[in-house]
């Protein structure tokens, strides 16, 4: 079946604008994760949806930094005022339940110029 | 807090078993799991080992876990070229352990 996937593939802003990454899950995963791997580590957490509520979101950095999951299904991530900081490998994952094996999917490449 | 520590990088022949290390420190952790990451690919399962588990064995694969130590080790037997890749070792943390901390990931080369 379908896995994790994720749009755009690539996005290149400018600092200050504002950006949605998008992520589909695989068909009947309750649960939705985001993190971000900058260039030579691993990923770090970010938020964890359980249906369309956000179950944790300790690991959102800064209030720049929001998403979204109205229906339970599909998720949007979303940066404002983007700094270069912000340019990673933005990765979602998503479960059957909460405390299943996480699947990932490929990642939006972010740079910030 | 967390810490998911790895070597940076590894380097066998083909043919050769490798074992790739890992220490964490969140001992209420309940699943360990090792991770593949091809270039410009995504992270892909290999493999996990329940916390109560002193070893897991997955084809070529082989997970040992020392509790006491909070050591995590992955054999991969006779190691091919395909295999090269940065493997992450990743610690269930949070409320409902679904939280995954990373290691900073260990880059293995296989040369031919």
């Amino acid at each position: 079946g379908a896995g994790v996937s994720q749009t755009p593939s690539n996005k290149v802003t400018e600092k200050g604008k504002y950006v949605e990454l998008r992520c589909d899950p695989i068909s009947g995963h309750t649960a939705l994760y985001w993190y971000r791997q900058s260039l030579g580590q691993g990923p770090e957490f970010l938020i964890y949806f359980q249906g369309t509520g956000a179950a944790d979101d300790s690991g959102l950095p800064n209030d720049r930094f929001f998403a979204v999951r109205p229906e339970g299904s599909v998720s949007t991530l979303k940066i404002q005022r983007t700094e270069r900081g912000d340019s990673a490998v933005y990765l979602c994952a998503s479960s059957l339940i909460g405390t299943d094996t996480q699947y990932f999917g490929p990642g939006t490449r972010l740079t910030v110029l | 807090g967390e810490d998911v520590e790895q070597s940076l990088f590894l380097s066998v022949r083909e043919g050769d078993s490798s074992v790739i290390n890992c220490t964490y420190t969140d001992s209420s952790s309940t699943y360990l799991y090792w991770y593949k990451q091809e270039p410009g690919a995504g992270l892909q399962l290999l493999t996990y080992i329940f916390s109560n588990m002193d070893m897991k064995q997955d084809q070529r694969l082989t997970v040992l876990l020392n509790k006491k130590d909070k050591h995590l080790s992955l054999r991969i037997a006779d190691t091919q070229t395909g295999d090269s890749a940065i493997y992450f070792c990743a610690e269930g943390t949070g409320n409902a352990g679904n939280m995954l901390t990373f290691g900073g990931g260990t880059r293995l080369m296989v040369k031919p």
